[in-house]
């Protein structure tokens, strides 16, 4: 089976453009999460969707918003984004208790 | 809500073994999972433990108890490419999102 693919995987942006990027995850899995890593700070979960509806959400403002298509494909978007925002988003999907993550996007706000 | 701690950084010589230690709070303990994520790649799923005792993997070995809110990973025969950041992971009953520590550095040195 392919694994999780993100798109893009580099993007550079400015202060208060907004952002989309994608995840298709592996045939067959319907969760798809999303995380915002950033040095130091390890993996704070944004959101998580199944079977096109959002079933998690984390603590980040709502400039950060997601969907999910019904091919289980995933879109996140950050709107007005800020110099803070600059990170790796990573998307995985799950099978029983493991999550197979996606190389993810590297975002940059300058 | 749900914390972990995890030492930030380890070092240890090629050919040793190390101990990563993993102490959680959380309000609904399911299970603990550890991954592994080598500088620029994905988090990569290393092993996952919901009931007491020690799980054997390899070179690679994952202990939990629930009692003490404690685990930790266990790395055998150390090699250079065992250098990366090990996260742990505590998963709820239900379907809550998986919640990560902020990652252990490891540097296996010569």
């Amino acid at each position: 089976k392919a694994g999780v693919t993100q798109t893009p995987r580099y993007l550079i942006k400015t202060r208060g453009q907004q952002v989309t990027l994608s995840c298709s995850p592996i045939s067959g899995h319907r969760s798809v999460s999303w995380y915002q890593q950033t040095p130091g700070q390890g993996l704070q979960f944004l959101f998580e969707y199944f079977s096109e509806t959002q079933r998690n959400k984390g603590n980040f403002p709502g400039r950060f918003s997601g969907r999910q298509f019904s091919n289980s494909r995933s879109e996140m978007n950050v709107s007005t984004l800020e110099l803070g925002d600059s990170a790796l988003y990573l998307c995985a999907s799950s099978e029983d208790n493991e999550q197979f993550f996606g190389p993810g996007t590297r975002l940059t706000v300058l | 809500g749900q914390s972990l701690e995890q030492p930030s950084e380890v070092t240890a010589v090629e050919g040793a073994i190390v101990q990563i230690n993993c102490t959680y709070q959380t309000s609904g303990f399911y299970g603990l999972s550890w991954y592994q994520q080598h500088d620029g790649g994905a988090p990569t799923f290393l092993s996952y433990n919901a009931l007491d005792g020690l799980e054997e993997t390899g070179r690679f070995s994952s202990f939990l108890s629930r009692s003490d809110s404690y685990g930790y990973l266990l790395l055998q025969e150390l090699q250079m490419k065992d250098s990366a950041s090990y996260f742990c992971a505590v998963s709820g009953a239900g379907n809550t999102p998986l919640v990560f520590g902020k990652g252990t550095r490891l540097s296996v040195i010569a």
